[in-house]
């Protein structure tokens, strides 16, 4: 099966901060990969599909590029409603795995 | 807005078996765009994706659940639900369903997501 390995496990930026996470797929996925925010007690909801398609009503400073085995998520200006844990998640074949996350704080 | 809710005990003794159904309002889960899809997350832990179905009753397993799991769709009553036996203490956890895009024939995507169930195993 695929593993998808994200990093940094955690990250503490201060507001307005650019913050990049990465994702990485053991094996090439195209572009088949979303990415999700899940605030402290909430529900997972998607960000971005197919790589860097934007979700409707998400936020613009949120952006997602890759393509194969490498993807980032990027928030361009850090706000304090964006703490949450981040997750990458392949579809290209089941099963569709999850990254381990990772976690935003501010500083 | 499609939204998705589960239902079932939250509280389940060791090696029975766990049942949950999600139930779909404002959409339907006949249709040929979505699958419906399970996912689970003991406390404090990452996702993990369990299994989907599609309305015609095709389905998709984790291969590290499949010989435990059974998604199965009742379309009459717009619902979906996951059955997984021989429980033990690790597979306490939230469980979420949710629509699942359907992606050159596969599961894709997960949006939206149901509010999740804590299902606690515990004698």
């Amino acid at each position: 099966d695929i593993q998808m390995t994200q990093s940094p496990s955690s990250l503490s930026a201060s507001v307005g901060d650019r913050v990049t996470i990465t994702c990485r797929a053991s094996q090439g996925i195209s572009n088949y990969l979303a990415w999700y925010q899940q605030k402290p007690g909430k529900v997972p909801k998607l960000l971005i599909y197919a790589a860097s398609t934007l979700k409707s009503g998400v936020p613009s400073r949120f952006s997602g590029s890759g393509s194969g085995t490498d993807f980032t998520l990027t928030i361009s200006s850090l706000q304090p409603e964006d703490v949450a844990t981040y997750y990458c998640q392949k579809y290209n074949s089941a099963p569709a795995t999850f990254g381990q996350g990772t976690r935003l704080e501010i500083k | 807005q499609l939204q998705l809710q589960e239902s079932g005990p939250g509280l389940v003794k060791p090696s029975e078996t766990l049942s949950l159904t999600c139930t779909v309002s404002r959409g339907s889960i006949s249709s040929s765009t979505y699958y419906w899809g399970w996912i689970r997350q003991p406390p404090g832990k990452g996702l993990e994706w369990i299994g989907s179905i599609y309305y015609t009753g095709s389905t998709y397993y984790n291969p590290s659940l499949k010989s435990r799991v059974t998604i199965s769709v009742d379309t009459s009553k717009n619902q979906f639900s996951l059955k997984l036996s021989s429980v033990t203490a690790a597979d306490t956890a939230v469980y979420y369903c949710a629509r699942q895009s359907r992606i050159d024939g596969a599961p894709g995507w997960f949006d939206p997501w149901g509010q999740g169930t804590l299902v606690t195993v515990s004698s």
